[in-house]
């Protein structure tokens, strides 16, 4: 079974600290690792994703690191908000055949900052 | 332009019963998806439809079905509840077959006791 292993399961930041939350997959054959986003009663959305041949992505001040040896990815929240509160997943992309691929989800990591 | 809706918002059914989840996406998109959330478990696909007419199994699909009425519409089928089908339902779509990017339902919230 196809895994994607994410931790810690739960993180408590002060405002302005940086949350780290940490992604490790052993199927080589993923192609894309986005990261989504999730507040409580709401679905999932897409915050930020990163193809295997670039190290590192930034959007504002999330960071994705991509460590393609060792086969980790990472998120990086710098100057983190309350407003950051919320549960995040990362996720894989897989071919699984007759054109189709399909996303391998992370357990999630709640993210609480405190003021 | 609403995205993707979902109908119940909530639900709860007795063990046997059946009902039918709806799923509906105004984006155009050829994919869509179903989805369960379990605390602590992450999000697990259930089914999915690459384009319309075509469905296949993901990774818990027993006892579930799916039907893509059409381009827009993918709904999930409960035959007989089990107490282990409590969960939070989740449809999503996406342009390309599993394209990474997934727009995702508000959720359904379903208990069967």
């Amino acid at each position: 079974q196809q895994q994607v292993k994410q931790s810690p399961q739960s993180l408590i930041v002060q405002k302005g600290g940086i949350s780290i939350i940490n992604c490790a997959y052993e199927n080589t054959a993923f192609d894309y690792f986005p990261w989504y986003q999730q507040f409580p009663g709401k679905g999932p959305a897409l915050l930020i994703a990163i193809r295997p041949d670039v190290s590192e992505k930034k959007e504002g001040r999330f960071t994705i690191s991509f460590n393609k040896s060792a086969k980790q990815f990472s998120l990086h929240i710098m100057d983190s908000q309350p407003g950051d509160s919320a549960t995040y997943f990362c996720a894989a992309s897989s071919y699984s055949g007759a054109g189709s691929y399909q996303l391998t989800f992370g357990k999630g990591t709640k993210l609480s900052v405190i003021p | 332009n609403a995205g993707v809706t979902q109908t119940p918002k909530f639900q709860v059914l007795k063990t046997g019963q059946s009902m039918t989840l709806q799923c509906a996406q105004d984006m155009n998109h050829n994919s869509m998806y179903w989805y369960r959330q379990d605390p602590g478990m992450g999000l697990r696909l259930i089914y999915y439809s690459a384009s319309e007419g075509t469905t296949d199994k993901g990774e818990v699909p027993n006892g579930y079905n799916v039907s893509r009425l059409n381009k827009r519409e993918f709904s999930l089928r409960l035959e007989s509840a089990a107490p282990s089908q409590t969960s939070v339902y989740f449809c999503a779509s996406s342009a390309a077959p599993g394209g990474y990017e997934q727009y995702f339902g508000p959720g359904t919230r379903l208990t069967v006791t």
